[in-house]
């Protein structure tokens, strides 16, 4: 059974410093894997987005890993700002299908002064 | 570049009413789009696939003649919920993909949340 599982559910931690989200799927035939950002009220937005072949991509203070034998992925956010405070999303996408995506439950961010 | 837009960004209606929401792909043609609602805390869940010019595909549970879904151009797909009761408050999302069957990128666009009294 295709599925995305997230962790923590939520996470609070004081502004500047660092954490890391966790998801772990197990969808397949795997094509690549996004992590999302959304803010509450808005829609997802693309923060990286990984295939088979990457280990690490960074997009500015995000930092994504992907482990493809392990079906573990991480995203990395360093020296937190209140703006990160929002649902981050991983979303596992299969290389067929009209409709392809997997989503996992998300991880609550909540940046604190 | 791959914008999508909807409209309106948020509604409120009475019970029995019938609301339409907009799905536009600003700058791509989009052969599928996808609807999505969300509740409060949990994740997008998909409630059917529009491919231009033909019928919309529901997800289990998803009643149709409830959730009209209209993908009329390649660059438009419509929502209409009927005879809207309060539980179908939600926050509804949709989606626009490049290219069209197998693989392509979907992007989201800024959800439109619907609460009806």
């Amino acid at each position: 059974k295709n599925q995305v599982e997230q962790s923590p559910q939520s996470l609070i931690i004081l502004e500047g410093k660092n954490c890391t989200l966790q998801c772990n799927y197990t969808v397949s035939p795997f094509s690549n894997l996004r992590w999302y950002k959304q803010d509450t009220g808005r829609g997802p937005v693309s923060l990286t987005i990984m295939t088979f072949s990457e280990n690490t991509k960074s997009n500015g203070r995000y930092t994504a890993t992907l482990d493809a034998d392990t079906k573990q992925s991480s995203l990395h956010i360093t020296a937190s700002q209140l703006s990160d405070s929002a649902s981050y999303i991983c979303v596992v996408s299969l290389q067929t299908g009209a409709n392809n995506l997997f989503f996992g439950t998300g991880t609550r961010l909540t940046v604190i002064p | 570049g791959a914008v999508v837009s909807q409209h309106p960004s948020w509604v409120i209606c009475k019970s029995g009413t019938s609301v339409k929401i907009e799905c536009r792909s600003l700058d791509f043609q989009a052969t599928t789009m996808f609807w999505y609602r969300q509740f409060p805390k949990q994740s997008l869940m998909l409630m059917a696939t529009s491919n231009e010019g033909s019928k919309a595909t529901y997800e289990q549970g998803v009643e149709k003649d409830k959730f009209l879904i209209n993908h009329a151009s390649l660059t438009l797909s419509t929502l209409t919920v009927t005879s809207a009761h309060p539980e179908d408050s939600s926050f509804y999302i949709c989606s626009a993909k490049i290219t069209s069957g197998q693989g392509g990128t979907q992007y989201f666009g800024p959800g439109t949340r619907l609460l009806v009294l």
